[in-house]
């Protein structure tokens, strides 16, 4: 059972307009969300969270939304670089004395000059 | 720092064969994550430590998987006998207490190929 999804495998833009990647999630208990970017052959990289009390957070051209009603978040990326062509997950976590981060299965952005 | 040091990179082993992965995380973390990444599956929690304690061995597929953490600067992940299935990119990753946002640093990972 998949408590985060990302329904989209890929996405193409075209640099310079934005990016929108989309994540949903069942587990009413988590409590804060993170997205993660990852490029071949390495790590993923941590990007931006929100908590989930807040329905918006911004960080230079990242900016990310939470939906709490309807189980949704989203990542906007504005304006798209071709720097920015990576995938890039959704991960969650819920707080039981100690806490873990559950992903979604990404979604690949490909940003063309 | 300089990260979490993951080795090796890349590994191919027959059939049958026990593989170790290595891990050494970012000095100062207390909590280490071991994950396998599948194009079907995605990214899945195996095992995590706590101050060197495993807390939930869970997602570990089977009894041929194991984990340790002799110590704070180091643990691995065995496969014996390792089987064409267990062919996947496993990371390692590492993270500062139990605090919002919660967020883990990862390794490069180790690709693991089984023939």
């Amino acid at each position: 059972d998949q408590q985060v999804k990302q329904n989209s495998p890929s996405l193409s833009v075209q640099e310079g307009r934005i990016s929108i990647l989309n994540c949903d999630y069942t587990n009413s208990m988590f409590d804060y969300f993170l997205w993660y970017k990852k490029y071949p052959a390495e790590g993923p990289t941590f990007l931006i969270s929100i908590s989930s009390i807040k329905d918006k957070n911004e960080d230079g051209r990242f900016t990310v939304f939470l939906n709490k009603s309807a189980k949704h978040l989203s990542l906007h990326i504005v304006p798209s670089q071709p720097g920015d062509s990576a995938v890039y997950f959704c991960a969650a976590s819920a707080w039981s004395g100690y806490s873990t981060l559950t992903f979604g299965k990404g979604t690949m952005l490909l940003v063309s000059p | 720092d300089a990260g979490v040091i993951q080795s090796p990179r890349h590994e191919v082993t027959e059939m049958g064969q026990e593989v170790t992965l290595r891990c050494k995380p970012i000095s100062g973390h207390n909590s280490l994550f071991w994950y396998r990444q599948t194009m079907m599956r995605g990214l899945e929690l195996l095992i995590y430590f706590n101050n060197n304690v495993p807390i939930d061995d869970s997602g570990m597929p089977e009894d041929r998987f194991s984990a340790k953490m002799p110590n704070a600067s180091f643990s691995t992940l065995k496969i014996q006998p390792s089987e064409p299935r267990d062919s996947a990119v496993y990371f390692c990753a590492s993270s500062l207490g139990q605090r919002p946002p919660y967020e883990q640093y990862f390794g490069p990972g180790t690709r693991l190929t089984v023939t």
